[in-house]
């Protein structure tokens, strides 16, 4: 069966300071990944998604960078974070083939002081 | 691109009755249109989708309807339960590849009173 991974699950950060949040995916290839991002406990935002490795699409513009250097791996980048930039942060994927149920990862809680 | 609105954005409902939310889309071409649950710190998980080929489908005390012409869709839930309090979320898509990025609405928070 295929799960996700996403970590930390929390962390807190001062302004100015860099990030990077990991997740992976097993028991399959080849998913489609992404990163959204949930403010204030409500909506969820797409801020990148990608099909292939090193294939990275930003629905956004924002400080915030992704990456794709394996398969299964996505990660999310800042040089430096900036208020705004705090929130529920969660990583999906979905089967490339054909658009069906995106499976999310639990979530990393960024507060950025 | 793809706009998803969705309303109400909170609901409050006496245990037992029924509640429903809706959603707008804004392109012609999509065609997967999924629900969301959300509950308190967890992440969101399916609870039922609908592809353009049907205009209804129903699991239980959950079902989902969808006019194509209106370019809405809705969730109904009866016969609610204190367990279905959390906030759903309605998404839209197009079938394929990289263009299959669903786009969510803002969710609407249910909370359903004992």
């Amino acid at each position: 069966s295929q799960t996700i991974h996403q970590w930390p699950a929390t962390l807190v950060q001062p302004v100015g300071s860099p990030l990077s949040l990991e997740c992976t995916v097993e028991g399959t290839s080849n998913p489609n990944l992404y990163w959204y991002r949930q403010a204030a406990g409500r909506g969820l935002q797409l801020l990148f998604y990608s099909v292939g490795i090193g294939q990275i699409s930003s629905e956004v513009p924002q400080n915030l960078s992704a990456s794709r250097p394996q398969d299964r791996q996505f990660i999310l980048s800042s040089k430096k974070l900036l208020l705004s930039d705090s929130g529920f942060y969660l990583c999906a994927w979905t089967l490339r083939v054909r658009t069906g149920e995106l499976f999310f990862g639990e979530g990393s809680r960024l507060t950025v002081l | 691109g793809e706009n998803v609105e969705q309303h109400p954005s909170t609901l409050s409902v006496q245990e037992g009755d029924s509640a429903v939310i809706k959603c707008t889309y804004s392109d012609s071409a999509s065609n997967y249109f999924p629900w969301y649950k959300q509950e308190l710190g967890k992440r969101p998980q399916l609870i039922i989708d609908i592809r353009s080929n049907v205009g209804e489908k129903k699991d239980q005390r959950i079902a989902v309807t969808l006019n194509k012409t209106a370019k809405h869709f809705s969730l109904h839930i009866t016969e609610t339960q204190p367990e279905d309090s959390a906030v759903y979320f309605c998404a839209a898509s197009k079938e394929g590849g990289s263009q299959g990025n669903l786009i969510f609405g803002k969710g609407t928070k249910l909370s359903v009173k004992p």
